[in-house]
């Protein structure tokens, strides 16, 4: 069974820093992975996803992530951090390309200070 | 363009008691999936919808059951409420034309067991 695993459970940055948000899969295929997002009170929005080709992948707000085979790794990074980047970060993965069945990792909440 | 929208917003129901939670896609999308989220954790998959038939299950039990209307919009049926079903709710859509494989996520349904 596939699993995804964020180390950190809560992560504190000062605005204007460099950000990366660790994600460790376990999945024996060709694993298809995404980042989300999710602000309080508000579904999860959609960052970036890999599915093949490059393994550095550009997403929204900044946002890009490296995808690391040899070491089950998809870390999600920002080279400067928006006070408005303050919500909690979901890995996750998916089977295969045309399944829907997402398993998510516990999260990450980021917290940035002025 | 309205997204992904679910009703209600929050619910408080007592332990052996039903609910039917509601979600309509976004325009466009023919698939629905559910997701539980406990409080701390990533979402969990429960069930996917698409052409009024579920298609894949998470490892839910039979008290969790759903529908899909011809209009695409869909319900979640929860049985006999037991205090650890107090979770968020999120519908998530997609539409199986696009090869994004992208899933648009509601706000949620905040459900409280008492």
């Amino acid at each position: 069974a596939q699993s995804v695993t964020q180390p950190d459970i809560h992560i504190t940055v000062s605005e204007g820093a460099s950000l990366e948000l660790r994600c460790n899969y376990s999945y024996g295929a060709t694993p298809y992975l995404f980042w989300y997002v999710q602000s309080p009170g508000q579904g999860l929005q959609l960052l970036l996803k890999y599915f093949s080709g490059d393994t550095l992948v550009q997403g929204i707000k900044g946002f890009e992530a490296e995808f690391k085979r040899s070491q089950s790794s998809f870390n999600l990074r920002k080279p400067s951090v928006h006070w408005s980047d303050a919500a909690e970060y979901f890995c996750a993965v998916a089977p295969r390309a045309g399944s829907y069945q997402l398993t998510f990792g516990k999260g990450t909440k980021l917290s940035v200070i002025p | 363009d309205a997204g992904v929208t679910q009703s209600p917003t929050h619910l408080i129901k007592t332990r052996g008691q039903q609910v039917t939670l509601r979600c309509s896609p976004k325009s466009g999308h023919d698939t629905v999936s559910w997701y539980q989220q406990a409080l701390g954790q990533g979402p969990q998959f429960i069930f996917q919808y698409y052409e009024e038939e579920e298609r894949q299950r998470g490892n839910f039990p039979d008290r969790f059951s759903g529908h899909q209307f011809p209009n695409y919009s869909s319900e979640l049926n929860v049985n006999a409420l037991l205090l650890g079903d107090s979770a968020l709710y999120l519908c998530a859509s997609s539409s199986r034309t696009e090869i994004t494989y992208e899933q648009y996520f509601g706000p949620g349904t905040r459900l409280t067991v008492t």
